[in-house]
């Protein structure tokens, strides 16, 4: 069964640049997750979505930050401009429903220089 | 605020030794889950405990919930160099949300 898939696994690049990172959830799930981890601060709930409706962005750092979901099986995550400080590893993960366990993809590397 | 507090932050310890890692809140949880994660992937869940008191048992390692629902624990026993990687506790509130609370995670290094 294929999991969460994200794309690209690495990304560099240099600061002020767009930047989009994707997601696919495990067909069938109705809640998607993006997550943010870093060393000083561990693994960081960004948003969250259930349906493909937003239901909380309170971890979104800043306005530089959105997140979209236009159907059931994509997302993205996007940074403009991208900062140094936005270097990290960013993972999706997706769920069937409410507090089901959840299903992490192997994440985004970061790294704004 | 770090809602769920793990401890120790990084342990090294040879194979065949057995150890305990700590989740610990001020706050009540509806369930508590455990992950493991290795470098360079996601997370992957381990257990969910859900019951005030409940102990999990998976192969050597053992989960227990506090009698609370403040705080859980996850022992090893005779721990191998397969299981050194990153260990997180996570908290859900119960609010159908599947919304977590991650903990900021015990590194485990296993020396063969």
């Amino acid at each position: 069964d294929a999991g969460v898939i994200q794309s690209p696994r690495h990304e560099v690049t240099e600061m002020g640049q767009e930047v989009t990172l994707r997601c696919k959830p495990i067909s069938g799930h109705n809640s998607l997750f993006w997550y943010r981890q870093t060393m000083m601060r561990g693994l960081e709930l960004l948003i969250y979505f259930n349906n493909n409706v937003p239901i909380d962005d309170s971890g979104m750092p800043e306005d530089r930050f959105s997140a979209k979901m236009p159907n059931a099986s994509f997302s993205t995550l996007k940074i403009q401009p991208s900062e140094p400080r936005d270097s990290a590893v960013y993972f999706c993960a997706s769920t069937p429903m409410g507090n089901q366990p959840q299903h992490f993809g192997d994440g985004t590397r970061l790294s704004i220089l | 605020t770090q809602l769920l507090e793990q401890s120790p932050q990084f342990l090294s310890i040879q194979e065949g030794e057995n150890l305990t890692v700590y989740c610990n809140s001020s706050s009540v949880f509806s369930s508590l889950q455990w992950y493991r994660q290795e470098p360079g992937e996601g997370p992957v869940l381990l257990v969910t405990v859900v019951t005030g008191g409940e102990v999990k048992k998976l192969k050597r390692l053992t989960f227990q919930f506090g009698d609370a629902r403040k705080d859980s624990s996850l022992h090893i026993t005779a721990a191998q160099p397969g299981d050194t990687g990153l260990y997180l506790c996570a908290g859900s509130r119960g609010s159908n949300t599947g919304k977590l609370i991650f903990g900021q995670g015990t590194t485990l290094q296993v020396k063969p």
